[in-house]
């Protein structure tokens, strides 16, 4: 069983707040990735990070920023949110870079 | 950039029944792993595949990398009502270095009727 935890799992939030989306991992995986999904469709990498002070941008452009600053920690940080910004948020990590991903339950944003 | 085609984007099934979903591409891949996505839930990873060729069990799952390497498919025996999802396949491409990451399908939804 994969221990990956991701908080807020709902937030609802006003136009303009900066927003941050918490992930973290219990088992040690270097590799962590953040996926932008929208309801009922493929999931869209947006970062990802193959270890501590390590980030790197996904396929698909995202406003949001991310840091790694501690191997079990891979926060998401929107600074001034948008409407467009409403979508789910999977965060993920894998052991090594051609090992399967495991996932977080996802954050579910909405932008008012 | 790669693609990995997942039809269609619905499934619906009796209670019971078989049913096999596909996952195929036109560039090869090293690592095909299929997912299950409940409503409001992540992701969990159901089987993965390393070989062409290989043929992997997990319960009432099967799953099989094909010999292309270009296609992967996922069999579901005696469906139960709680297989209802959305299934994903992804791929991982021959590893080139920094940047060999996970390519997904679109999904399909699975709906099993009692």
């Amino acid at each position: 069983e994969a221990d990956i935890y991701q908080t807020p799992r709902y937030l609802v939030i006003g136009t303009g707040k900066k927003i941050t989306l918490e992930c973290s991992q219990t088992m040690g995986h270097d590799k962590m990735y953040w996926y932008q999904q929208d309801p009922g469709m493929e999931l869209h990498l947006i970062h990802y990070s193959y270890g501590v002070n390590s980030t790197e941008k996904g396929d698909l452009s995202s406003e949001s920023t991310v840091s790694r600053i501690r191997t079990e920690h891979f926060p998401l940080t929107l600074e001034s949110a948008r409407p467009s910004h409403t979508s789910q948020y999977l965060c993920a990590s894998s052991l090594t870079q051609t090992g399967p991903q495991h996932f977080g339950d996802g954050t579910r944003l909405s932008i008012l | 950039g790669q693609q990995l085609n997942q039809s269609p984007q619905s499934m619906f099934i009796q209670e019971g029944e078989d049913v096999s979903m596909n996952c195929t591409s036109s560039s090869i891949f090293n690592t095909w792993l299929w997912y299950k996505q409940d409503p409001g839930e992540g992701p969990v990873l159901l089987i993965a595949l390393y070989k062409a060729g290989e043929l992997t069990s997990n319960g009432r799952l099967t799953a099989q990398f094909g010999i292309t390497r270009k296609d992967s498919f996922l069999n579901i025996s005696a469906s139960i009502p709680s297989d209802v999802g959305i299934y994903f396949c992804a791929g991982q491409a021959p590893f080139t270095g920094a940047n060999s990451k996970l390519t997904f399908g679109k999904g399909i939804t699975l709906s099993v009727r009692p």
